[in-house]
């Protein structure tokens, strides 16, 4: 069983639409990362939680130590969105692994 | 642009050779990380260097290895190379020792035939 599960693993919105990517772990993590890849294949690192809540524009990520569960959610959605969304945690036993969900995929139509 | 470079963009060759992957950090960024993503496994770490020592590795197999130069670039070499090799190579740097923020270089997509 992965150690990062994610879901769902494919969305489809229509434009403006709220979206929630979820991600459960099941080991102790130092910290936790969403990535965002494009249908070109380049990744961008959106955000790296420890405890709380963190937002950037459009983005909301939080984080639930306690449950093991992150979720990012997509506010007002738009087809630029549209993308690949991977969460990874760091475990706490092996702080300089990556461990890496198998990413979500999302289609926001016009 | 994330600052970080990676080359070539794409590669082709054959089952048994042997390549090098070359990617450069970011500006003043010392580590450096090597993951591969492939259809079947998805994106996995292979190691990481930081100011030229080894500090992680991950699931890299034996045939791959990696260094990173005193300018601070770093190559993957992968030899003997095998049809499930075929894959995209992401190279990230990050200022520390930690992944506190990485930055992905636009990866390396090989495929063996």
């Amino acid at each position: 069983k992965n150690e990062v599960e994610q879901s769902p693993q494919n969305l489809t919105a229509q434009e403006g639409e709220f979206i929630t990517i979820n991600c459960s772990y099941s080991v102790g993590i130092s910290a936790l990362h969403w990535l965002q890849q494009h249908p070109g294949g380049g990744i961008v690192s959106l955000f790296m939680l420890s405890s709380g809540k963190k937002k950037h524009g459009r983005l909301i990520a939080t984080i639930n130590i306690q449950e093991k569960h992150s979720s990012l959610h997509i506010t007002a959605s738009h087809p630029r969105d549209s993308a690949v969304y991977i969460c990874a945690v760091r475990p706490a036993r092996n702080d300089y692994k990556l461990s890496f969900g198998a990413g979500t995929t999302v289609t926001v139509r016009a | 642009d994330s600052g970080v470079t990676q080359t070539p963009k794409h590669l082709i060759t054959a089952t048994g050779q042997r390549v090098t992957l070359r990617c450069s950090p970011r500006s003043g960024d010392l580590s450096v990380y090597w993951y591969q993503q492939s259809l079947d496994q998805g994106l996995q770490f292979l190691i990481q260097y930081y100011n030229g020592e080894e500090r992680a590795k991950g699931n890299i197999l034996e045939r791959f290895s990696a260094q990173q130069f005193p300018d601070l670039h770093s190559e993957l070499n992968l030899s003997s190379l095998e049809l499930g090799d075929s894959a995209l190579y992401f190279c990230a740097s990050s200022g520390d020792l930690s992944y506190n923020e990485q930055f992905f270089g636009p990866g390396t997509r090989l495929t063996v035939l």
